[in-house]
């Protein structure tokens, strides 16, 4: 079975703190993203991967950065938390290249991050 | 741009009731489908996929079949149990480019006993 983990379920951190969310996947997967998920506004995607060392900004990447410096890890980086960043993140992870359209995005549990 | 329309919930069911989902789409191109489902506690899981019109998809009792005349893939279950409260997720991705996904809202499904 395809595993997703992340590296904290719950994270409380104050205003103006860098807060680093860990993910790993255990499947050699190519394609990695993060998400935040809200209610109401259902999954939004801040930030892609496809390949080691490359990213692409999603919907919303303002004020969040990421790193890939291994295939299996994906960090996404609050560089100056404020309180809208309090949200639920997803990490996902998917096999193939960027072409497949088909192809099924594995998550991990979420990280309900809370910034006071 | 691409977007998902759900129905809002929660949808509250009765044990063995028939359910039906709501889900419409714009797209610009010829988009995938998807279910996803996630269960209390957890990420989201594929329920489902149909990668072009009049495909179904099915799994776990769960039928959605794609529809271009209406641009919809509603998701259906017989009968439903209480193991199947959870939040629901209609997607898709445009196969042009990059394999972005795009979510509608959720739709919580509470069943009881």
């Amino acid at each position: 079975d395809v595993k997703v983990t992340q590296s904290s379920r719950y994270l409380v951190k104050r205003t103006g703190e860098k807060v680093f969310l860990e993910c790993v996947q255990d499947m050699d997967h190519e394609n990695m993203f993060w998400y935040r998920q809200d209610p109401g506004l259902g999954l939004r995607l801040i930030y892609f991967s496809y390949d080691v060392k490359m990213k692409e900004k999603g919907d919303i990447p303002e004020g969040y950065s990421v790193s890939r410096e291994k295939k299996e890890r994906f960090s996404l980086i609050l560089e100056s938390a404020s309180t809208n960043q309090t949200s639920m993140y997803l990490c996902a992870s998917s096999e193939t290249g960027p072409a497949v359209s088909t192809d099924t995005q594995y998550f991990g549990p979420g990280t309900r991050l809370t910034v006071l | 741009g691409d977007s998902v329309t759900q129905m809002e919930g929660p949808v509250t069911l009765s044990e063995e009731a028939f359910l039906t989902i709501n889900c419409t789409y714009t797209a610009t191109g010829y988009p995938s489908l998807f279910w996803y489902v996630q269960y209390p506690g957890e990420g989201l899981q594929l329920l489902l996929k149909a990668t072009k019109a009049d495909d179904k998809g099915s799994n776990k009792g769960f039928e959605a079949t794609y529809r271009k005349e209406t641009t919809s893939f509603h998701l259906e279950k017989g009968s439903v149990q209480v193991s199947d409260s959870a939040v629901y997720f209609c997607a898709l991705v445009v196969a042009t480019g990059f394999q972005k996904l795009v979510f509608g809202t959720g739709t919580r499904l509470l069943v009881s006993p």
